[in-house]
């Protein structure tokens, strides 16, 4: 049973540029949401996706901008990148509407780095 | 504004001694806590995990207590053990369902001496 896998794991990208990175959720999974952790700070929650619409957003700017495909994948797009936004990037899968006690599955990340 | 807080960087116990890790938290409408472990190069795995109507859980050597009053949690790990090494990020949501977004504190690094 494949968990959460993202790609690629690790990414360089001048700043101006935009970066697409990709998720697959957790086989079973149908939500997938996305972190941005910075170096020394904790995941930061920037968006969640489920039945391909965006349904909570974290204070993250328009530049951050995402899509969830009918095979529950996501991928999160990042515009005219600033060095602030490397970071390890987060993806993490779940069902929706499980009760209480129910953990969001994460991948290993991707590790932007913003020249 | 840090909602979750972790006060501790880094923490240092010998193998077979208790660690105790604490969290606190700001935002009163957190419901739901879990304790996340993150080794290098890997995603944050699920440890454990409490809901507000609980003050303690227990899952193996690991027990989370929650003192709701004080706003206040804390993660034991007895006995430590090498392999314990890792970040354990405290996080909290409104709701303990997957669909809520999780917050996170900056994590403590916790190394287990042999």
């Amino acid at each position: 049973d494949a968990g959460v896998t993202q790609s690629p794991t690790h990414l360089i990208k001048t700043r101006g540029q935009q970066v697409t990175l990709r998720c697959s959720p957790k086989s079973g999974h149908d939500t997938v949401s996305w972190y941005q952790q910075a170096l020394g700070q904790g995941p930061q929650f920037i968006f969640q996706y489920y039945e391909e619409e965006e349904r909570q957003r974290g204070n993250f700017p328009d530049r951050f901008s995402g899509h969830q495909f009918p095979n529950y994948s996501s991928e999160l797009n990042v515009n005219a990148l600033l060095l602030g936004d490397s970071a390890l990037y987060l993806c993490a899968s779940s069902l929706w509407g499980t009760p209480l006690n129910t953990e969001a599955f994460f991948g290993q990340g991707t590790r932007l780095t913003v020249v | 504004d840090q909602q979750v807080k972790q006060n501790s960087p880094s923490l240092s116990v010998q193998e077979g001694r208790i660690s105790i890790l604490n969290c606190d938290y700001t935002n009163s409408m957190f419901d739901y806590f879990l304790w996340y472990k993150k080794y290098p190069a890997e995603g944050p795995t699920f440890l454990i995990s409490i809901s507000s109507i609980k003050d303690k859980n227990e899952d193996g050597r690991f027990t989370v207590f929650l003192n709701k009053s004080a706003k206040h949690l804390s993660l034991h790990i007895v006995p430590s053990q090498p392999g314990d090494s890792a970040v354990y990020f405290c996080a909290a949501s409104r709701g303990g369902g997957s669909n809520y977004k999780l917050t996170f504190g900056k994590g403590t690094l916790l190394t287990v001496n042999p």
